[in-house]
């Protein structure tokens, strides 16, 4: 398996520019979860879904974030418009039930400028 | 409160020592997991051991074992025989509640450096 797989690996972006952020989780994997890493705040989830339905997404920090899951192989973390303090290394994890670890992907690391 | 509190921000430990990185936690509800994940400078969460609040042995991985003092609130990661490449920032981390709670909530890590 190659795992969880999130692009792209780096993005360097203006303020007020839309960025999608995606993820591919391991097949099977019931749950998908986002979340934010950085140094101020450590890691904090933003949003989760169950067999591609968002269960809990109070973590999202305001209406400029968007996620969705089309379909069970597939998941995008959208910021429109993107402002500097949304620079951080966003995660996307995958688990197949409540007692499995999450398996990470690489993360994306956003720069807002 | 905290849900997960890592004390040690930063540990330096000698080559082919044993190190101990401390967790603590606070929740209410019986049933809950415990997690370790290591974050290396490559910037990657690995997995290292998981522990069930109603199990009960320690739980054990290799060089990795969990001591787990559930009186104390307490799930110390113990590293056997420690490398270099065992650097790296250790990540404590706990879910609550049974098979609806999903939440990984992360404690802030601690910095390991191992030296030669």
């Amino acid at each position: 398996d190659a795992g969880v797989i999130q692009s792209p690996r780096h993005e360097v972006t203006e303020m007020g520019q839309e960025v999608t952020l995606r993820c591919k989780p391991i097949s099977g994997h019931d749950y998908l979860f986002w979340y934010r890493q950085t140094m101020m705040r450590g890691l904090e989830l933003l949003i989760y879904f169950n067999n591609n339905v968002p269960i809990d997404d109070s973590g999202m920090p305001e209406d400029r974030f968007s996620a969705k899951m089309p379909n069970a192989s597939f998941s995008t973390l959208k910021i429109q418009p993107s402002e500097p303090r949304d620079s951080a290394v966003y995660f996307c994890a995958s688990s197949l039930n409540y007692r499995d670890p999450y398996t990470f992907g690489s993360g994306t690391r956003l720069t807002v400028v | 409160a905290q849900k997960i509190t890592q004390t040690q921000p930063g540990m330096f430990v000698q080559e082919k020592e044993a190190v101990t990185l401390d967790c603590t936690y606070d929740t209410s509800d019986p049933s809950y997991g415990l997690f370790w994940y290591k974050q290396p400078s490559s910037g990657e969460m690995i997995f290292l051991i998981y522990q069930g609040s109603y199990d009960q042995q320690n739980a054990t991985e290799g060089r990795y074992s969990l001591n787990f003092q559930k009186a104390r609130k307490s799930a110390n990661l113990v590293i056997s025989a420690s490398q270099l490449g065992d650097s790296a920032m250790y990540f404590c981390a706990m879910r609550e509640g049974d098979q609806g709670a999903q939440k990984l909530v992360f404690g802030q890590g601690t910095r390991l450096t191992i030296n030669p």
